[in-house]
């Protein structure tokens, strides 16, 4: 079993669409947990992190943890076509960072 | 400005060849990661440094090897050993003990 698991889509949703994008983990121990955005060609970029449960909102997106049931998200209100890319979920496990498969979306004007 | 830098961008290697992809900083960040991506894969770690003239490996390190003679550098060789080398390689960067990675821009290698 991965450590982090992703659907890795692709996922096509039309402009101004709300966006789920989910991942699950094996490891209760992890705590930190983090989004990774990833343009064709270019290097991940972080976009959100949160810590434990809870959720955390950053203009558009939101990232939600739920550590009873292993489960993060993120959510992107009125998506743009600018939000196409790869997303990553990862979490903090020893030493390195644990990375699920990415998710493949694209936003159609 | 400060950030991680991965020459070259595309590099083509015959069967047979060793090759050395480079990834340097100037972050002042002690721990270095190469991961490679797969279509499909996501990141799977190939080797990681926390701290100069010490490194571990990753998932896949098998048909590679690293060395970390200074902080800011961090090469990354692919050897003739590595059956299917073709893929996009990412060298990251982070300051020990602290979340959240920068990533280099990436190099594309293909196999001819």
């Amino acid at each position: 079993q991965k450590e982090v698991e992703q659907d890795p889509g692709p996922l096509s949703v039309p402009e101004g669409a709300i966006v789920s994008l989910n991942c699950t983990y094996s490891n209760s121990a992890f705590q930190y947990f983090m989004w990774y955005r990833q343009y064709s060609r270019k290097g991940p970029e972080l976009l959100m992190y949160t810590y434990s449960s809870g959720n955390k909102e950053d203009g558009r997106f939101t990232a939600q943890v739920d550590k009873s049931s292993k489960y993060i998200s993120l959510f992107i209100r009125d998506s743009q076509p600018s939000d196409s890319a790869t997303y990553l979920c990862a979490t903090q496990g020893a030493q390195k960072l644990v990375f699920g498969q990415g998710t493949r979306l694209t936003i159609n004007p | 400005d400060g950030g991680i830098t991965q020459s070259p961008k595309y590099l083509f290697r015959k069967e047979g060849q060793n090759v050395t992809l480079s990834c340097e900083q100037n972050l002042n960040h002690d721990a270095m990661y190469w991961y490679r991506q797969d279509p499909g894969q996501g990141l799977r770690l190939i080797y990681y440094s926390q701290i100069v003239n010490d490194f571990q490996k990753g998932d896949i390190a098998e048909g590679y090897s690293v060395s970390r003679e200074k902080k800011e550098s961090f090469p990354l060789t692919v050897t003739s050993a590595q059956k299917n080398p073709t893929a996009f390689y990412l060298c990251a960067s982070s300051p020990t003990g602290l979340l959240g990675y920068t990533f280099g821009s990436g190099t594309r290698l293909t196999v001819v």
